[in-house]
């Protein structure tokens, strides 16, 4: 079962426009979601998090959106830099004994220069 | 800034084999896991381990693995005998529990013959 999708494989996006990257989930009961970036070689890093009682959080140039109606959530980059190409991964958590991380398929994102 | 870290780098072994991939995590981190990522799939959560056992573990963490902390500093996974389909990249992260991002380790690359 695959409870974190990302639909889609890659983005491309110019530097300095905005960069939208999605992310659905089937679980309501998730207590907080994640979007994690990766280069390749390297082990994800974490980038921002949403309680799934928010509906945004703002970090610099990030922004995460969580609409639990819909059962979705998105990462803004703005303005989008060479350096953020990368694949991008949302998780879900649930915060039980287990806190076993969910993650999605990944988007990689290219910012063309 | 603190990190995990994963030993080797890169692991070939002969189908049948045993290997013990090795993870050093943050130090006050008090939860533990193991992660796999398949050439071009999803980070596939493989197990969690808290207060020196197993909380949760997947479907795909069959008999063939088992994971231990020996000592204070170290997280193992073993795999007894490895099958082809093994091969992927594994990461460890770990986690504190006081906000929720998981520091991942580089990850080990695991290729079987």
């Amino acid at each position: 079962d695959q409870q974190v999708k990302q639909n889609s494989p890659s983005l491309s996006v110019q530097e300095g426009r905005i960069s939208i990257l999605n992310c659905d989930y089937t679980n309501s009961m998730f207590d907080y979601f994640l979007w994690y970036k990766k280069y390749p070689a390297e082990g994800p890093t974490f980038l921002i998090s949403i309680s799934s009682i928010k509906d945004k959080n703002e970090d610099g140039r990030f922004t995460v959106f969580l609409n639990k109606s819909a059962k979705h959530l998105s990462l803004h980059i703005v303005p989008s830099q060479p350096g953020d190409s990368a694949v991008y991964f949302c998780a879900a958590v649930f915060l039980d004994t287990g806190n076993q991380f969910y993650f999605g398929t990944g988007t990689s994102l290219t910012v063309i220069p | 800034e603190p990190e995990v870290t994963q030993t080797p780098s890169h692991q070939v072994t002969q189908m049948g084999q045993e290997v013990i991939l090795r993870c050093v995590p943050i130090s006050n981190h008090l939860y533990f896991y193991w992660y796999r990522q398949i050439l071009g799939q999803k980070v596939e959560f493989l197990v969690s381990f808290y207060n020196n056992e197993i909380s949760e573990k997947s479907e795909i963490f069959d008999d063939q693995f088992s994971v231990e902390r020996p000592d204070g500093s170290n997280f193992t996974l073993k795999i007894r005998s490895t099958k082809l389909e093994d091969s992927a990249m594994y990461f460890c992260a770990s986690w504190a529990d006081s906000s929720y991002e998981q520091y991942f380790g580089p990850g080990t690359r695991l290729t079987v013959t």
